[in-house]
């Protein structure tokens, strides 16, 4: 069973440059998550869809972050314009409406 | 006061060795508890679920403590590939809802 994509798997920008994340989730998983991870610690949820619907954004900045999943299947994760803080690891996770969340390998962005 | 806390380590133990992490959280309407290991530059797999009885996976121990909002895992017998980030994960209720990430505990295996 192929795992959850994504894409790119690293990205260096500097500041105030727009960056656009990709996440194909496994076949069938309702539920998509975007995670940011800072070196150091654990990863944090910025935004969970259910289907194609936002079911928890509030810890996403929204003045800068915004994430769609359109048709309910592939979802895209934008940062517009980046901040030396938002270097980090971006994990893609999906799971079935209950059920273990699954990790994609994640796009590593450095801010410059 | 962070949501989950654990020791950050790193944890220097030698193959054969026994080590138990321990892990505090501060929702106590958390029902569900994971362990997740993250390998160097890899993403968070699921190691193993925690049940309030407590459960074993080979030689993995894991337990759970409500009273005092506290997890455990234990490692029997370490191998050099148990060296990891181990991280103490909760969450309000079920599968789908937000998982809630500890800092993690590095463990670092010695032949």
């Amino acid at each position: 069973e192929a795992g959850v994509a994504q894409s790119p798997r690293y990205k260096i920008i500097e500041k105030r440059q727009s960056v656009a994340f990709w996440c194909n989730p496994i076949s069938g998983h309702a539920t998509l998550y975007w995670y940011q991870q800072i070196l150091g610690q654990g990863p944090k949820l910025l935004i969970q869809f259910q289907n194609n619907g936002v079911v928890d954004d509030s810890q996403l900045p929204k003045d800068r972050f915004s994430a769609e999943r359109l048709k309910g299947v592939d979802s895209t994760l934008k940062i517009q314009p980046a901040k030396l803080e938002d270097s980090a690891v971006y994990l893609c996770a999906s799971s079935l409406d209950v059920g273990t969340q699954y990790f994609g390998p994640g796009t590593r962005l450095l801010v410059l | 006061r962070k949501e989950v806390e654990q020791d950050p380590g790193p944890f220097n133990v030698p193959e054969g060795a026994t080590v138990a992490f321990n892990c505090t959280y501060s929702n106590s309407a958390s029902q569900s508890f994971f362990w997740y290991r993250q390998d160097c530059r890899k993403e968070p797999k699921l190691l193993m679920s925690v049940y309030s009885s407590g459960n074993e996976d080979g030689r993995f121990t894991a337990q759970l403590n409500r009273a005092s909002q506290y997890i455990s895992l234990l490692i029997r017998d370490s191998k050099l590939s148990d060296s990891a980030t181990y991280l103490c994960v909760v969450s309000q209720a079920g599968g789908n809802t937000p998982l809630v990430f500890g800092k993690g505990t590095r463990l670092s295996v010695i032949a």
